[in-house]
């Protein structure tokens, strides 16, 4: 089955500085990658999703990049600031009948004031 | 709550008791997830439906049971079968498996 490696598992930055966060997936066959911010105590919410078919994609302060012959993903936080402090989770999912999302273990990301 | 309500908030059990914990949705989405998340672990799935009347095991589906009688709700049963249940309980839907999942706000279990 799929396997998705989130490295580190910390990261702390300076506000105002950027973040990025890589994943990598195991099966080629994976076309869906979406990104989830958890904030303490509450549910993880989706901030951000690509499709195989794209290498990038932007929205805001967030970007994700794709690069499927490597198979990673990466997600990139512009101007941090410190509401960006949270739990990132990166998921891939192949698409198709009885196919479901795989996890990485989540990383903590830490924006200093 | 976002369309996808779970509930109680919090629960408590003794060991060695069953216990039910709800899910419902709003949102006319087909799938529907259970799962486990605790400190350092990510989100562990327990079972999936992508239908009514269906549904699949997970990747810890041992000690939980779930049935999906209605499109709207999604009960798992923790049963007393699963060896370290306290953990935070996660539900989510979707409109189909490769979209993204709406989660709720958690049911948080401690068993004593």
């Amino acid at each position: 089955g799929e396997n998705v490696e989130q490295h580190p598992s910390t990261l702390s930055v300076q506000e105002g500085d950027s973040a990025v966060i890589k994943c990598t997936y195991s099966d080629s066959a994976s076309n869906y990658f979406p990104w989830y911010k958890q904030e303490l105590g509450k549910r993880p919410q989706l901030i951000i999703d690509i499709r195989s078919n794209v290498g990038e994609k932007k929205d805001q302060r967030i970007a994700v990049t794709l690069n499927k012959t490597a198979k990673h993903f990466s997600l990139h936080i512009t101007e941090t600031q410190p509401e960006d402090s949270a739990v990132y989770f990166c998921a891939a999912s192949m698409g198709g009948a009885n196919s479901k999302l795989t996890f990485g273990k989540g990383i903590t990301l830490s924006v200093r004031p | 709550d976002g369309g996808i309500t779970q509930s109680p908030k919090y629960l408590f059990r003794k060991e060695g008791q069953n216990v039910t914990l709800s899910c419902e949705q709003n949102l006319n989405h087909d799938a529907m997830y259970w799962y486990r998340q605790d400190p350092g672990q990510g989100l562990r799935l327990i079972y999936y439906s992508q239908i009514v009347n269906d549904f699949q095991k997970g990747d810890i589906a041992e000690g939980y049971s779930v049935s999906r009688e209605k499109k709207e709700s999604f009960p798992l049963t923790v049963t007393s079968a699963q060896k370290n249940p306290t953990a935070f309980y996660l539900c989510a839907s979707s409109i189909g498996t490769a979209y993204g999942y709406t989660f709720g706000s958690g049911t948080r279990l401690t068993v004593v």
